[in-house]
């Protein structure tokens, strides 16, 4: 399983966009890089799911460059309801592979 | 996307007493759940996967003894904290993966966490 790293904490205020950076040098050919978000007492969101290049969705985009050893989740112009903790994981999604959690990153989104 | 429940979200019991947890897919059916034990201001840890029809696999460090896991179909596994302690307390989360998902969406679906208390 690839070991991921992430920023402990970053702070943000609101309407600012946001940039978490995960590092994950281990990656593996078939192993796909998966962002989920957890607020305080509840389990984890997911937030985008990417292999390579760029994704976009409604929430969030995901930026991979191309030897793939880090990406990028980018929150636009964030609100005080997306403080919550950001977590990246790697991990090959057409077995049954476990999810490893790594530390997470805590964002704080201030007025 | 799919729902996954867990039951009951809270509870207290008193020390030396057996809990226990269920978690449900509620829209689709997973082979494989995943259970998850969070402290306070911690990650999120493995603790087992739990395949249906068969004994789960428990992380390094989890007693199986102390964490039993059914899986007894296709949308339930149930965790039952056997003589809990104060040290058990903690949250516990569930996930359960959808196999008919594909590329790009969300394939492991978390349940909303039980917390568990023990006095």
């Amino acid at each position: 399983l690839a070991k991921t790293t992430q920023p402990i904490s970053m702070d943000s205020y609101e309407g600012q966009e946001v940039n978490i950076t995960c590092s994950h040098n281990n990656i593996a050919t078939n192993d796909y890089i998966t962002w989920y978000q957890q607020f305080p007492s509840q389990g984890p969101r997911f937030i985008i799911q990417g292999y390579k290049t760029k994704v976009t969705n409604e929430v969030a985009s995901l930026f991979i460059p191309a030897d793939r050893k880090s990406s990028t989740l980018s929150l636009p112009r964030v609100s005080l309801s997306d403080t919550a903790v950001y977590y990246c994981l790697v991990g090959d999604i057409t077995g049954f592979q476990k999810l490893v959690f790594g530390t997470g990153t805590r964002l704080l989104v201030s007025p | 996307g799919a729902v996954v429940s867990q039951h009951p979200s809270w509870v207290i019991c008193k020390s030396g007493t057996s809990v226990k947890i269920e978690c449900r897919s509620l829209d689709f059916q997973a082979t494989t759940m995943f259970w998850y034990r969070q402290f306070p201001k911690q990650s999120l840890m493995l603790m087992a996967t739990s395949n249906e029809g068969s004994k789960a696999t428990y992380e390094q460090g989890v007693e199986k003894d102390k964490f039993l896991i059914n899986h007894a179909s296709l949308t339930l596994s149930t965790l039952t904290v056997t003589s809990a302690h104060p040290e058990d307390s903690s949250f516990y989360i569930c996930s359960a993966r959808d196999v008919a998902s594909g590329e790009g969406q969300e394939t492991q679906y978390f349940g909303p966490g039980t917390r568990l208390l023990v006095l």
